[in-house]
């Protein structure tokens, strides 16, 4: 399995709503990255788990809670969210940080803030 | 600070003809260099991945290349097909960053016309 899987693959949340997106590896990859995309710009890094831990957190508003409850998933928690958060939000995956290996990419969650 | 320039922003091109992508960057502490495909509205591809210590790598109709000391890699896609039409875009992870944040270039938007 080379592959990162998220979930849904859209989403439509009113700001009140608490909704979760998901991601799964089964490359034993210890390395899990959430980015954010907007139109026509390039993805931008929100959060780093490295072996579980959070490693990073590059300045993200608290509205945006991530979870890492095992070596496989990768969660992110959203809660009283703004229009302006509306992006696409990549997950990603790497064998380890800061070692030059490849990144493997999911096909994105489409999230859409009413 | 590392900045990432990809030239053109966009590329039209008659199918059958080769294409040329190019990214540089300015600080050449990177351990490699990665370049993905995007799809509208879906998540990166992993085309090829350029170790720093590497000077090309190839997959089928694509080559790419890859300068350190100039700061350059080119991305060629040998006789374009309308399924090659995509926005690429290449990322490098710095050896200065333990965590492995990718700076991303802001992408070649390519149309190949039948």
């Amino acid at each position: 399995d080379t592959e990162v899987t998220q979930t849904p693959k859209h989403l439509v949340m009113g700001m009140t709503n608490k909704k979760s997106l998901k991601c799964e590896q089964h490359m034993g990859h210890r390395a899990m990255y959430w980015y954010k995309q907007k139109a026509k710009k390039p993805p931008e890094l929100m959060f780093v788990y490295s072996y579980e831990k959070l490693s990073i957190n590059e300045s993200v508003p608290s509205r945006f809670s991530p979870e890492c409850p095992n070596s496989s998933l990768l969660n992110l928690h959203l809660h009283a969210l703004q229009p302006e958060d509306s992006a696409l939000y990549l997950c990603a995956s790497s064998q380890e940080t800061g070692n030059g290996y490849g990144y493997t990419f999911g096909s994105g969650t489409r999230l859409t803030v009413v | 600070k590392q900045e990432v320039t990809q030239i053109p922003a966009a590329l039209s091109v008659p199918e059958g003809e080769n294409l040329v992508l190019n990214c540089s960057f300015t600080d050449s502490a990177i351990y490699n260099l990665q370049w993905f495909r995007q799809d509208p509205g879906k998540g990166l591809t992993s085309l090829l991945l350029i170790q720093s210590s590497q000077r090309e790598q190839t997959s089928g109709r694509l080559n790419a290349s890859l300068d350190k000391s100039s700061g350059r890699s080119t991305l060629y896609i040998a006789a374009s097909q309308p399924g090659d039409s995509a926005t690429y875009l290449c990322a490098v992870p710095m050896t200065t960053d333990s965590w492995g944040k990718l700076q991303f270039g802001a992408g070649t938007q390519v149309v190949v016309t039948p």
